[in-house]
């Protein structure tokens, strides 16, 4: 199994302003997931973060808004840019792991994110 | 039309009442079946997996699978307090050169009443 944290737990921002979210993983990982979950909206993957590439961005969204770091094979961050409101959310960071015989996905526990 | 359709509820039930969860897709890509738990202010945890149409049984819950309706379904047996929360449905499909892709549904938030 893989023990994810994230900081902020949760924040309150300005519009305009930008948020860093951290996730720190307890085991080495090769890829790392960031995902977004809105009220009333499935989880959502923002972009597929490796070690020493270029992450990896879904339809709909663009590195100028979400640019991601990945330092190491256990840290990465997100960076929410110029927030609107609309970005109120709950970002997620997630790894690919294996628990018993099932490929599955841990998450961390959120970063509860509200811009006004 | 989404990918995967799932009811969000919210579904309240009594203490020991037999609970049933739902997911319609339309993907007939997908590969792999999950249903995550997830409780308030944490991150969503893997509860059931099955890639093959039939019934999957551990414990209290059991997962359903019908490939050829495009239906999947989780039972909650003997529903307990402690199993309040919200429930996700989630599909995978795995393609050629090792790309992968999961599809979550919009989750199903379950309350069990005491």
């Amino acid at each position: 199994s893989a023990v994810i944290s994230q900081k902020p737990s949760r924040d309150i921002c300005q519009r305009g302003t930008s948020l860093t979210i951290q996730c720190q993983v307890d085991s080495q990982v090769t890829m790392m997931f960031w995902y977004r979950q809105q009220p009333g909206q499935s989880l959502t993957l923002i972009a597929t973060a490796n070690q020493g590439s270029e992450a990896t961005y879904e339809s709909g969204f663009v590195i100028d808004k979400f640019p991601i770091s990945r330092p190491n094979l256990t840290f990465s961050t997100l960076t929410v840019s110029n927030m609107s409101p609309e970005d109120s959310s709950i970002y997620l960071c997630s790894v690919e792991g294996v628990s018993g015989l099932q490929e599955t996905q841990y998450f961390g526990p959120g970063t509860r994110l509200l811009v006004l | 039309q989404k990918e995967v359709e799932q009811d969000p509820g919210p579904l309240s039930v009594p203490e020991g009442a037999i609970v049933s969860l739902n997911c319609t897709y339309s993907n007939s890509a997908f590969q792999y079946f999950m249903w995550y738990r997830q409780y308030s202010r944490k991150g969503p945890e893997l509860l059931m997996y099955t890639y093959s149409s039939g019934n999957k049984e551990d414990g209290r819950f059991t997962a359903q699978v019908d490939k050829s309706s495009k239906y999947i379904s989780l039972f909650i047996r003997d529903s307990q307090p402690s199993d309040s929360a919200t429930y996700l449905c989630a599909m995978r499909v795995r393609y050629s050169g090792g790309y992968q892709k999961v599809t979550f549904g919009t989750g199903t938030k379950l309350q069990v009443i005491p």
